[in-house]
C-alpha cells in the first residue's frame, strides 16, 4: 500500500499570504493519479486537483499542484479567507486509493 | 445537478450489522465507478471499497477486508455498504463519492454525499 504523508501538519498563514503543501509518497505516484482535496468543517471534501496539476471545475487560479514521483506539492497563491480549511492528497493505484493524513491551514 | 444521498447510517452496538445506502442522481449512475470513503471523529479520510460501474469487481481497504461488502443495484441508481461485525474503530461518517475516468483509471471523486454517521457503541 501507497503511503502519503503531509506536511507540515498545521499551517499558520494570514489572508493575502502564500501557502505551500506537502505531499509525499512512499513509492512512485503516477502524475495522473495524484489529487487534491480541500475539507472545511461538517462539509463533505471538495476536489481541487486532479492529475497532480489540473484544476477541477469552478476551482479559482489562486490553487496550483505540481509534482511528480513521489513529491508532490499544492500550492495557494494568496490566501482568501474561505481557503482556511484541511487539505488532504489522494492516489490512485491498482484500483486502490490512500489519502494524506492532511494539512490544517489556519488563521495566523 | 449530480446528488449523492446517503443513508441508513445509526447507533449499533459492537459485534451488530449495518448497510448503508447511497441514492445518485443527476448523472448516468451505470456508466461510473463509485467508492465509500470514512472519517473517524476529528480524524482523516479514509478509503473503504470500492465497485466498478457493472458491479463485477470490487475492492476493499486491508482494514475492512472480510467485514464490509459494496454493491450497487443500477436499475435503482443506488450504492450499498454492507457493514458486519461492527467495532468501536468503525464509527466514522460514511461518504459515497463519484469517480471520474482519467488516463486510463478511475483515480479521483469529483463528487461526494454529505455522509452518513455510524456509531459502534454499547
Amino acid at each position: 500500500e501507497i503511503v502519503l504523508t503531509q506536511s507540515p501538519g498545521t499551517l499558520s498563514l494570514s489572508p493575502g499570504e502564500r501557502a505551500t503543501l506537502s505531499c509525499r509518497a512512499s513509492q512512485s505516484v503516477s502524475s495522473s493519479y495524484l489529487a487534491w482535496y480541500q475539507q472545511k468543517p461538517g462539509q463533505a471534501p471538495r476536489l481541487l486537483i486532479y492529475g497532480a496539476s489540473s484544476r477541477a471545475t469552478g476551482i479559482p487560479d489562486r490553487f496550483s499542484g505540481s509534482g511528480s514521483g513521489t513529491d508532490f506539492t499544492l500550492t495557494i497563491s494568496r490566501l482568501e479567507p474561505e481557503d482556511f480549511a484541511v487539505y488532504y492528497c489522494q492516489q490512485y493505484d491498482n484500483s486502490r486509493r490512500t489519502f494524506g493524513q492532511g494539512t490544517k491551514v489556519e488563521i495566523k | 445537478e449530480v446528488q449523492l444521498l446517503e443513508s441508513g447510517g445509526g447507533l449499533v452496538q459492537p459485534g451488530g450489522s449495518l448497510r448503508l445506502s447511497c441514492a445518485a442522481s443527476g448523472f448516468t449512475f451505470s456508466s461510473y465507478a463509485m467508492s465509500w470513503v470514512r472519517q473517524a471523529p476529528g480524524k482523516g479520510l479514509e478509503w473503504v471499497s470500492a465497485i466498478s460501474s457493472s458491479g463485477g469487481s470490487t475492492y476493499y481497504a486491508e482494514s475492512v477486508k472480510g467485514r464490509f461488502t459494496i454493491s450497487r443495484d443500477n436499475s435503482k441508481n443506488t450504492l450499498y455498504l454492507q457493514i458486519n461485525g461492527l467495532r468501536v474503530e468503525d464509527t466514522a461518517v460514511y461518504y459515497c463519492a463519484k469517480a471520474e475516468y482519467y488516463s486510463g483509471g478511475w483515480p479521483y471523486f469529483d463528487y461526494w454525499g454529505q455522509g452518513s454517521l455510524v456509531t459502534v457503541s454499547s
